[in-house]
């Protein structure tokens, strides 16, 4: 059974950083790229950034390039994301997700999510 | 940036047929994934493509099914129940936007 569980989100103000975490289990984690997934309080879902498998290349949504980081070690079957320079509108609760492709990719399985709060 | 448009909500009565559009510029050339999200919960993957059809993981019932032409791809519940009862996203993967989502839409069971 695939298991995605996210760590590290809390309440910070603006100006701040964090990292949030998603261990993974229960498929080969090296193989699959990842997500990060934010939906703010009573609004939809928006991508934020992806990283290949094994190449490790990086992916990010216009609104956060150059604040977040996305990173994964597969020895440890850990995604991250490193984000910097915390803006009010970056509170929202944060999911881990797997990518799979048939014709085009899809977020094929998630976490149950990570609250991260920006306030002053 | 490539733009999904969903209404905010659409009811139905149980048993019968509910129809979830998606709109977007010659959405029909695209492929078009969907995703249930129940109050509190992380979003669960209910559509996807596969070559040409639309298929849906283990687990989900044949009564959801996507399909997708010209300017609107739909996501369709037949014999809907209460527990269908949800938020649905759709989902697109563009060259130039990357991954896309739309508003989401909330399904009333009447």
């Amino acid at each position: 059974e695939v298991q995605l569980l996210e760590s590290g989100g809390g309440l910070l103000q603006p100006g701040g950083s964090l990292r949030l975490s998603c261990v993974a289990s229960g498929f080969r984690f090296s193989d699959d790229p990842m997500s990060w997934v934010r939906q703010a309080p009573g609004k939809g879902l928006e991508w934020v950034s992806a990283i290949g498998g094994r190449d490790a290349n990086t992916h990010y949504a216009d609104s956060v390039k150059g604040r977040f980081t996305i990173s994964r070690d597969n020895s440890k079957n850990t995604l991250y994301l490193q984000i910097n320079n915390l803006r009010v509108e970056d509170t929202a609760l944060y999911y881990c997700a797997r990518n799979q492709y048939s014709t085009t990719w899809y977020f094929a399985s998630w976490g149950h999510g990570t609250l991260v709060t920006v306030s002053s | 940036s490539y733009v999904l448009t969903q209404p905010p909500s659409v009811s139905v009565a149980p048993g019968k047929t509910a129809t979830i559009p998606c709109g977007g510029n010659n959405i029909g050339g695209k492929t078009v994934h969907w995703y249930q999200q129940k109050p509190g919960q992380a979003p669960v993957l209910v559509t996807y493509y596969e070559s040409i059809e639309s298929d849906r993981p283990s687990g989900i019932p044949e009564r959801f099914s996507g399909s997708n032409s010209g300017n609107t791809a739909t996501l369709t519940i037949s014999r809907v129940e209460a527990g269908d009862e949800a938020d649905y996203h759709c989902q697109v993967w563009d060259s130039n936007s990357d991954h896309v989502f739309g508003g989401g839409t909330k399904l009333t069971v009447l």
